[in-house]
């Protein structure tokens, strides 16, 4: 089983400051990584998916990269809707599909 | 517009079962493999199984395996999970998710909003 490993597990940021999120796999997933973005009480939705691309109707200020086993997701300049928990998944070797612990991006 | 509802949500006894469904509207959902993921109270995201788009191929987090089952009705648009000998641990949200690959799992690009298993005495 391939196991994702978050950090930070918190991030404190103020609005309009850049948020880095990162995402380390225990052997590689190649590019087969997904972002995802989970508001208290809500399910989970998809941010960026192939490690890089971005979701229907996510906004440009997120964006994601590496490939192998180090991923980033990258808030530019973060909006009061974007304090929420982020989550990586890889789907290269599965079962299982496995998820990271996720990161709290909380107002600083 | 593309929707998934779950329903089949509440509370059970350990031992006992609960069957869950996910009516799908607004997609061809003949056409896409479909997962069930949980979330324990307080706690992050678990892969639960996947169903591939025509039924015939299934696949169980090892958690679950031997006692839940996912299958699917392509002909009233319905995802199930019926899941049995339940145990305290399988207290969670539980998830819908249609899967973006449908022979093979990927990401999930869209969820339901989930319904709520407490298995208590």
């Amino acid at each position: 089983e391939i196991v994702m490993t978050q950090s930070p597990a918190t991030l404190s940021v103020s609005p309009g400051e850049r948020a880095t999120l990162s995402c380390r796999a225990s052997q590689s997933v190649r590019s087969n990584l997904a972002w995802y973005q989970q508001q208290p009480g809500q399910a989970p939705r998809l941010l960026i998916y192939g490690a890089s691309t971005r979701a229907t109707g996510i906004p440009a200020r997120f964006s994601g990269s590496g490939s192998g086993t180090e991923f980033t997701l990258t808030i530019s300049s973060l909006q009061s809707e974007d304090f929420a928990v982020y989550y990586c998944q890889q789907y290269n070797n599965w079962p299982p599909a496995t998820f990271g612990q996720g990161t709290k991006v909380e107002i600083k | 517009q593309v929707q998934l509802v779950e329903s089949g949500g509440g509370v059970v006894q350990p031992g006992r079962s609960l069957s869950l469904s996910c009516a799908a509207s607004g997609f061809t959902f003949s056409t896409y493999g479909m997962d069930w993921v949980r979330q324990a109270p307080g706690k992050g995201l678990e892969w639960v199984a996947y169903i591939w788009y025509d039924g015939i191929n299934k696949f169980y987090a090892d958690s679950v395996k031997g006692r839940f089952t996912i299958s699917r009705d392509n002909s009233k648009n319905t995802l199930y999970l019926q899941m049995n000998s339940l145990r305290a641990e399988d207290t969670a949200v539980y998830y819908c998710a249609r899967d973006a690959g449908g022979g093979s799992h990927y990401y999930m690009d869209v969820w339901g909003k989930g319904t709520t298993v407490t298995v208590s005495s």
